[in-house]
């Protein structure tokens, strides 16, 4: 089980670039997030889905879009990076409504110029 | 609001020293409340969690207990390692009655730095 992976480790982009970042779970969970941490701060929600097909905004939604095709993927994409996306993106699963547990991945480090 | 308060670090302390976090909460309703582990270059890990009043967590040595008068959620280990050292956050759960997700709301995180 290799759990939760992230893809890409690290990413520098220019103002106005756009990107995807990867999240893949082999758990079989119903339920992904996507998280981003500031400095200082503690983690904020940006989308959340409780299956395929469904993706709901979480708290900072603003500069970001989601799908879920699959159980097991659950892409973010970045249209035109701002410096205030500069964070350390994290994804996370649980495998249902009632579970406390958040299983996170490594994350992704992203520097907007 | 639903919130949580974490002391800020970061917290040095040498091997062998007792280790306290503070964490207070703010919230409607009966949460859970959690701490999880961010060791340097990984995702964040559960380390225990409580559910009801009263209740008290533990996990690797680390203990945290409910207190629902106080509304704190501190974290304490009797002997820290410099295995240790990591980001500790302390979050709260609050149930989504209308459908969705249980919210997970999380501190700022406290940096832990433990020395030989």
């Amino acid at each position: 089980n290799a759990g939760v992976t992230q893809t890409p480790k690290f990413r520098i982009l220019k103002i106005g670039q756009s990107m995807t970042l990867q999240c893949t779970q082999d758990m079989n969970h119903n339920y992904m997030y996507w998280y981003r941490q500031d400095p200082g701060m503690g983690l904020k929600l940006i989308y959340y889905s409780v299956g395929a097909g469904i993706t709901d905004k979480g708290e900072v939604p603003n500069g970001y879009n989601v799908s879920r095709s699959t159980t097991e993927d659950f892409p973010l994409r970045l249209e035109l990076a701002a410096p205030s996306q500069t964070s350390v993106y994290f994804c996370a699963s649980t495998r249902d409504r009632s579970s406390y547990e958040q299983y996170f991945g490594p994350g992704t480090r992203l520097t907007v110029t | 609001g639903n919130s949580v308060t974490q002391m800020e670090g970061p917290v040095t302390l040498s091997e062998e020293a007792f280790l306290t976090i503070n964490c207070t909460y703010t919230a409607t309703g009966y949460p859970s409340l959690f701490w999880y582990v961010q060791y340097p270059g990984e995702g964040l890990q559960l380390l225990l969690k409580a559910t009801k009043a009263d209740d008290k967590g533990s996990n690797k040595g680390f203990e945290a207990t409910y207190r629902k008068e106080t509304t704190s959620f501190h974290l304490e280990k009797g002997s820290v390692q410099v295995s240790d050292s990591a980001v500790y956050f302390c979050a709260l759960s609050v149930e989504r009655f209308s459908g969705g997700y249980n919210k997970l709301i999380f501190g700022a995180g406290t940096r832990l730095a433990v020395h030989p």
